[in-house]
Order: C-alpha cells, then sequence, then structure tokens
C-alpha cells in the first residue's frame, strides 16, 4: 500500500515549456486534489476532483489543466510553464467527496523550477 | 469560509507539552476544525480533527471550546521529531473537502 504516489520527484523547465505532473493513490479514494506550496507560504489548492469524471477549480488555477484519468489518478498540466509556476506541487486524495468531515493523505512533492 | 490565526512560532523543550493555540471565531456550526503539520518540505500529514467534543488520538489531543471560537492542539510528549509547521484548518462548507491552508505555527521543539 503506497499510499499517494508522484512523478516526477524534481524537473527543470524552460519558459514556454509543457510538462504533465503524475499522481496515483491505491486508498480507492474518491476525491483528489492539487495543491502548489510556494517558499515560505502554506499550500493553494490549484484543482479538485470530487469524484471520478469530476473536476473543479481552485484558488488558483490559471495556467493549469487537470484530467481525473480514472478513480486511482489525476493527472496536472502546465500547458506553457512559466517562472511565476516554480513551486512544489502536492497531490493529495480523501475516502469521501465532502459529505462528511474526511481527511487529506497527501503524495510526496514534485519540485518544479522553471527558468 | 471560516478563517483561522495561528501565532507564526513557538518553541517548546523535548519532552514536554506543546500547546498550539488556533483562533477560528467566525467558525459555523457544521464546520470541523483539522489539524495538520509538515515536516521539511514533506506532504501535509493528518494529525486530528473534531466538530465540538474534545479529540484524542495516538498522536496528540484536540480541545474546543464551548463556543467553538478556539482551539488548542496538544502534543503531549514533544521531541524533536515533532518539529514542524503546524497548520489549523476550518473545512469550507460545501461538498467538496477541500483544505484551505493559512500560514501555519512553526513549532520548534528543543533539546
Amino acid at each position: 500500500n503506497a499510499g499517494v504516489t508522484q512523478t516526477p520527484k524534481f524537473q527543470v523547465l524552460k519558459t514556454g515549456q509543457s510538462m504533465t505532473l503524475q499522481c496515483a493513490q491505491d486508498m480507492n479514494h474518491n476525491s483528489m486534489y492539487w495543491y502548489r506550496q510556494d517558499p515560505g507560504m502554506g499550500l493553494r489548492l490549484i484543482y479538485y476532483s470530487a469524484s471520478e469524471g469530476t473536476t473543479d477549480k481552485g484558488e488558483v488555477p490559471n495556467g493549469y489543466n487537470v484530467s481525473r484519468l480514472n478513480k486511482r489518478e489525476f493527472s496536472l498540466r502546465l500547458e506553457s510553464a512559466a517562472p511565476s509556476q516554480t513551486s512544489v506541487y502536492f497531490c493529495a486524495s480523501s475516502e469521501v467527496g465532502g459529505r462528511v468531515a474526511d481527511t487529506q493523505y497527501f503524495g510526496p512533492g514534485t519540485r518544479l523550477t522553471v527558468l | 469560509d471560516a478563517k483561522t490565526t495561528q501565532p507564526p512560532s513557538m518553541d517548546c523543550a523535548e519532552g514536554r507539552a506543546a500547546n498550539l493555540p488556533c483562533n477560528h471565531s467566525t467558525i459555523s456550526g457544521n464546520e470541523y476544525v483539522y489539524w495538520y503539520r509538515q515536516i521539511h518540505s514533506q506532504g501535509p500529514q493528518y494529525i486530528i480533527h473534531g466538530l465540538k467534543n474534545n479529540e484524542t488520538n495516538e498522536m496528540a489531543s484536540l480541545i474546543i471550546t464551548e463556543d467553538r471560537k478556539s482551539s488548542t492542539l496538544i502534543l503531549p510528549h514533544a521531541t524533536l521529531r515533532d518539529t514542524a509547521v503546524y497548520y489549523c484548518i476550518v473545512r469550507p462548507r460545501g461538498n467538496t473537502g477541500k483544505l484551505i491552508f493559512g500560514q501555519g505555527t512553526t513549532l520548534q521543539v528543543k533539546p
């Protein structure tokens, strides 16, 4: 039982390049989330998926797209990377889509630098 | 959404109890209080949550005031490995389960 896994762990991009961050969970959770964390800051929600087949914007969605590929996988895509997207990206999952109090389980993060 | 206020930093001696306060004076009746922590750039880790009663688990205790406007996370015997940023979060209304993280409290456990 690996929990939440993220790939890659580190990535360096040039401005304008694109890439996809991958996230998978093996806990059969309904909901999945993408956050970013800038240095010295708390986490901010980018996008979330309350259940398979649905996605919604969070606090800071601009410049990103997501795909809930299946119940296990939730990917985050940067179509044209910008230096402002330099950050640590965390994926999380939770068991219930929000009707009751639930807890989120986080992956180890992807450290992205955009030059 | 209810917002939280936490002190930016606290120190605690190893082996002593660490008491981390959180103010959430605008909390609504159906909103829960969650505590997470983040150890040195790792992914955040769930600690405990509660609605109105005090809660205890193997990691910590959560004391919520009767008016629910504030709460305290208690680590009964802090160790050096408890050095982390602790986030008090009030879960927003709605069926999304999303969490809004503030700045948190940096707890430094000292030998």
